[in-house]
């Protein structure tokens, strides 16, 4: 049963443009969620995170949008830059724990 | 300050033998947790040990264990390695609740 779904396997924009990626979850005890970069054989960069106390949240360049009704996140980075391109993955906590559920991840690609 | 630090980065085993992987947490967080990545099954939670005690499990065999040090270093162990357990096996730190987990770089394990 995956719990958190990235539904896009990839997503290509281009350089300057808004990169949107999208989550979706289906447990409602969900109450912290996260959005992580990864390079291949590296580990994951946290990049942003909310609570489900809050419908946003920004940090420079990263947006992270919650709806708690409809169960869907969504990462926003504006503008999009070439650095940006990798795998990004949506992940979701229960209780604050270290226990981290994670989607199947999106690969951004940014193109020049 | 220090990240999370994986040993060792790479690994080549074989079929029926043990491993055991490390991983040394940012200073003065307390929760580490441990993650299997492959490209089958993404990103998959092993287990969570925060103060020397575990406090999450996943739907691991019990082939996989794990422990931690008082000062919050952690081991995990594979016995009777079978093909399938080829994987990066991430390590991830908290510092509590509520709050984002950062990766270590992982260790490559290869199992022949």
């Amino acid at each position: 049963d995956q719990q958190v779904k990235q539904n896009s396997p990839s997503l290509s924009v281009q350089e300057g443009r808004i990169s949107i990626l999208n989550c979706d979850y289906t447990n409602s005890m969900f109450d912290y969620f996260l959005w992580y970069k990864k390079y291949p054989a590296e580990g994951p960069t946290f990049l942003i995170s909310i609570s489900s106390i809050k419908d946003k949240n920004e940090d420079g360049r990263f947006t992270v949008f919650l709806n708690k009704s409809a169960k869907h996140l969504s990462l926003h980075i504006v503008p999009s830059q070439p650095g940006d391109s990798a795998v990004y993955f949506c992940a979701a906590n229960r209780g604050g724990g270290g226990k981290l559920i994670f989607g199947q991840g999106t690969e951004l690609s940014v193109k020049p | 300050k220090a990240g999370v630090t994986q040993t060792p980065r790479y690994l080549i085993k074989t079929r029926g033998q043990q491993v055991t992987l490390s991983c040394s947490p940012i200073s003065g967080h307390r929760s580490v947790s441990w993650y299997q990545q492959t490209p089958g099954q993404g990103l998959q939670f092993l287990f969570e040990y925060f103060s020397e005690t575990q406090r999450n499990k996943g739907n691991f065999p019990g082939r996989f264990s794990g422990r931690q040090f008082s000062n919050s270093r952690s081991e995990m162990n594979v016995s009777t390695l079978e093909l399938g357990d080829s994987a990066l096996y991430l390590c991830a730190s908290m510092r509590d609740r509520n709050t984002e987990a950062f990766f270590g770089q992982g260790t490559r394990l290869t199992v022949v």
